[in-house]
């Protein structure tokens, strides 16, 4: 799997959008674009994916550039409930092997949203 | 409604005895994971089951132990082998598909 580079932390102000960056300029064609967060002490949540387009949830937006190395996770209007640590993957599910497929974790990005 | 239980939420066990995690989960889900995760630090995979009788080794796996005997069970043996014991541990599960994963709420392991 795609190994994926992102920010440490990042700051946020209450009410605004939240652009979330992701490197992943190893990816393959058959590998999405996952984003997942977690909240302290809590399993880690779902909120998008995507493998080529842009795409648009009740949660967020996912851009990912035109070649695929890098993408944004967009939360529109952030709040104080959206503090947590973002989780950017880069993997593919359906077609792994006993190597691969799976959703590696890296550090993620910590997002702090501030009022 | 369809989803992952982990239980207990918090687990404390004396240094040397063995304990098992429960994981179970009724979304029908082929493959279920487990991970490990320690303070300010991300998910490491123990061992993950694509499918009912099997499972493989992650990157740590050493001191762990699996058993994939139904589709919706996969519990987590940690041995006295485990050097450091204590840390937060999530299961997931997921279709063979580009679907992504749902977690449990994880069980927090202390041992004295």
């Amino acid at each position: 799997d795609a190994k994926t580079t992102q920010p440490p932390s990042m700051d946020c102000a209450e009410g605004r959008a939240a652009n979330l960056p992701c490197n992943h300029s190893t990816i393959s064609g058959n590998e999405y674009v996952y984003w997942y967060r977690q909240i302290h002490s809590q399993g880690p949540q779902y909120i998008i994916h995507g493998l080529k387009n842009n795409e648009t949830n009740e949660m967020a937006s996912l851009i990912i550039t035109e070649d695929r190395k890098s993408s944004t996770l967009i939360l529109p209007h952030a709040t104080l409930r959206d503090t947590a640590v973002y989780y950017c993957i880069a993997a593919d599910l359906a077609h792994g092997s006993s190597n691969t497929g799976k959703l590696i974790f890296g550090q993620g990005t910590t997002l702090q949203v501030k009022p | 409604d369809g989803g992952i239980t982990q239980s207990p939420k918090y687990l404390f066990r004396k240094e040397g005895q063995n304990v098992t995690l429960s994981c179970e989960q009724n979304l029908n889900h082929d493959a279920m994971y487990w991970y490990r995760q320690d303070p300010g630090q991300g998910l490491r995979l123990i061992y993950y089951s694509q499918i009912v009788n099997d499972f493989q080794k992650g990157d740590i796996a050493e001191g762990y132990s699996v058993s994939r005997e139904k589709k919706e069970s996969f519990p987590l043996t940690v041995t006295s082998a485990q050097k450091n014991p204590t840390a937060f541990y999530l299961c997931a599960s997921s279709m063979r598909a580009n679907y992504g994963y749902t977690f449990g709420s994880g069980t927090r392991l202390t041992v004295v």
